[in-house]
């Protein structure tokens, strides 16, 4: 079975400062990794993904994940944080079956404070 | 495109009563997901769909029924609804087999009493 852990409900950093939501997942075999955002009453925003390949991944809105194999993790990170970027982040791992069936982490409720 | 779209967006059920959530896409994906959001659960995957015609059960599937007519809709239907089912239901598609992003749709949120 496949899981994915987020340790903190909640994270809060001042405008300007680096961020980052920590996700470590468990899943058989090679693990297909996601960060997915949420604002207030609105559905779920695709950010990044890793498949293969360079362990840094680089998606929207300038977030960033590194995939760490050796610590099962995937920590979503951005340099410098804006006040817009408060929300709640879910990390997700798909299975390696073709349906890809997602599984999410309980969320972190990420607030930049100005 | 509309992407995914969820009729309703609010519903208020009595229990026992019965419903239907639709999900319909215009982007032409062969693979469609139902999901359920509870507070501090994340998303749990209720049925899913590989392909039009097709359904299969994800974590939560009890108290729930799916059907796949039609490639673009993907309806969820709750015969008899309980309190336990209030929560946020959200509906995804994804393209096809080597492309793994989901696409998700606003949600509706269901309120049983």
């Amino acid at each position: 079975a496949q899981s994915v852990a987020q340790p903190e409900d909640q994270v809060n950093v001042a405008e300007g400062n680096p961020l980052t939501v920590k996700c470590t997942y468990s899943v058989s075999g090679n693990p297909y990794l996601f960060w997915y955002v949420q604002y207030p009453n609105r559905g779920l925003q695709f950010l990044l993904k890793y498949i293969t390949g360079d362990n840094l991944v680089k998606g929207s809105y300038g977030f960033e994940a590194e995939f760490n194999k050796s610590q099962t993790s995937f920590h979503l990170k951005k340099p410098s944080a804006l006040v817009s970027d408060s929300a709640l982040y879910f990390c997700a791992v798909s299975s390696s079956g073709s349906a890809r069936q997602l599984t999410f982490g309980s969320g972190t409720q990420l607030t930049v404070l100005p | 495109n509309a992407g995914v779209t969820q009729t309703p967006k609010f519903r208020v059920l009595k229990t026992g009563q019965s419903m239907t959530l639709l999900c319909a896409q215009d982007m032409n994906h062969e693979y469609m997901y139902w999901y359920r959001q509870d507070p501090g659960m994340g998303l749990r995957l209720i049925h899913y769909s590989v392909g039009e015609g097709t359904t299969a059960k994800g974590e939560v599937p009890d108290g729930y029924n799916v059907s796949r007519l039609k490639k673009q809709n993907f309806l969820l239907g709750l015969e008899s609804a309980a309190p336990s089912q209030t929560s946020v239901y959200f509906c995804a598609s994804r393209p096809q087999i080597y492309q793994e992003t989901q696409y998700f749709g606003p949600g509706t949120r269901l309120l049983v009493l």
